[in-house]
This record gives structure tokens, C-alpha cells and sequence, in this order.
């Protein structure tokens, strides 16, 4: 994942607002996905938005996309300690073939 | 959103023997799957992309012959770890692409199966 660089941990107190960013470098990128991975388990797909939006809400998660930065931002409101894994930010690129290109992954640790 | 199985979850073989890991797309149809390897505290490193009737893509300096796939359906691809070393210890994860427009998704999206932990003996 060197073209999708995440910070590696976040540590948030319960109830509070956690947010989690991404940068990413290919202009190209037509879909990016925010996915949750819990200890042991595969990757699950939280949410995702179009290259085209700025902006989308599904319940508690909100994902801000500047396109002219490169980032990428998931918000988790009123953050539950079952929140607490390991979010990895993806780009799909549209180089002529899919090809998804994830981040390092970013710990999220909810205290109680 | 779609549902993708892998089996088995965990495995621990000798060293020098084969291991076949099974991912199965349960509720469409994937022209298309990918299999994954995860290192511990690491991002998911894209090993091949399996297509379905024809041969996979490895990625660069991942061995074929080493890492054998087979795409013999649209709903399964196996992933065949042929005389496997402790260093092919290894959380694998495959997923496979929706064409269609999945429930909660785009139809681009990647659903992911549950990983395989494989520890080499």
C-alpha cells in the first residue's frame, strides 16, 4: 500500500467522535472504500464513495473525499468500544483493469 | 452486502506438504477473484487475480508455481500452497468482484471471505 498512506493508530474515549484519514496519489482512482477488518476475521466493507462526491453519511460513519488533496476522511460518531479494529482505506484505480490498492491500515483502540 | 466463504479458517501443516484453501462467492457470481496475504499488523499484499476459465495474474515476485490457483467456476477459486515453509505461514484472504449491482455496494466492489490462518510447521 505505498500509494495509500494511512496513520497507523487512533485512540478514542467512548461516546466520542473518531476520524481517520487517508491520502492517496492516483487521480485516476474512481471508487475509494473504507473497510473494517476485526481481529482474525476478513475484511468487511463499511462504506464507499464515488470520485465525483465530496460528501456521504450512512448512519453513524460520514466519509469526506477531497479530490483536489488527494484525502480521504471517515468519521465514526459516538465511537462504541465494538468499533475498536483495524479500518483500511482503498482506491480502486482505473488503469484499464481493476486493481484495488489499500492503505497500511489504521488501529482504531476505544477506551471505555 | 454479498457473501464470500473461505475454508478452511485455520490450518496447520508439516512442512513440504500442499494446502488448499477454497473461497467460495455464495450468493452471485464472480468472474473475477483476488487473493490476499496479511501480514501480522500489515495492509493485505495483492497476490494474484484468479479469473474464472482462464489463467490467473500473478503480481510481481509472487511465484506461480509455488502459489497454484485454480478459478474452475464462477462461484470458487482455490488457492494451492504447494510445499509450504514456515515463512509461507500467513493469514490468506481472497474476495471476489461483484459484476452486478450488490446490495450495499457498487459493482465494482470487492466482498472479502473471513482469511485462512495458515501456520508451516
Amino acid at each position: 500500500g505505498e500509494d495509500v498512506e494511512q496513520s497507523l493508530f487512533l485512540s478514542v474515549r467512548e461516546g466520542d467522535s473518531s476520524v481517520i484519514n487517508c491520502t492517496y496519489t492516483d487521480s485516476s482512482s474512481t471508487y475509494l472504500y473504507w473497510y473494517k477488518q476485526e481481529p482474525g476475521a476478513g475484511l468487511q466493507l463499511l462504506t464507499y464513495i464515488f470520485s465525483n462526491m465530496d460528501m456521504k453519511q450512512d448512519q453513524r460513519l460520514t466519509v469526506l473525499l477531497n479530490k483536489k488533496d488527494k484525502h480521504l476522511s471517515l468519521r465514526i460518531a459516538d465511537t462504541q468500544t465494538g468499533d475498536s479494529a483495524i479500518y483500511f482505506c482503498a482506491e480502486k484505480r482505473d488503469t484499464g483493469g481493476f486493481k484495488t490498492i489499500f492503505g497500511a491500515g489504521t488501529r482504531l483502540f476505544v477506551k471505555a | 452486502g454479498a457473501v464470500v466463504s473461505q475454508h478452511p479458517s485455520r490450518v496447520i501443516c508439516k512442512s513440504g506438504t500442499s494446502v488448499k484453501i477454497e473461497c467460495r462467492s455464495l450468493d452471485f457470481q464472480a468472474t473475477t477473484m483476488f487473493w490476499y496475504r496479511q501480514f501480522p499488523k500489515q495492509s493485505l499484499m495483492l497476490m494474484a487475480t484468479s479469473n474464472e476459465g482462464s489463467k490467473a495474474t500473478y503480481e510481481q515476485g509472487v511465484e506461480k508455481d509455488k502459489f497454484l490457483i485454480n478459478h474452475a467456476s464462477l462461484t470458487l477459486s482455490t488457492l494451492t500452497v504447494t510445499s509450504a515453509h514456515p515463512e509461507d505461514s500467513s493469514f490468506y484472504i481472497c474476495s471476489a468482484r461483484d459484476p452486478g449491482l450488490a446490495k450495499g455496494g457498487t459493482s465494482d466492489t470487492q466482498y472479502f471471505g473471513p482469511g485462512t490462518r495458515l501456520t508451516v510447521l
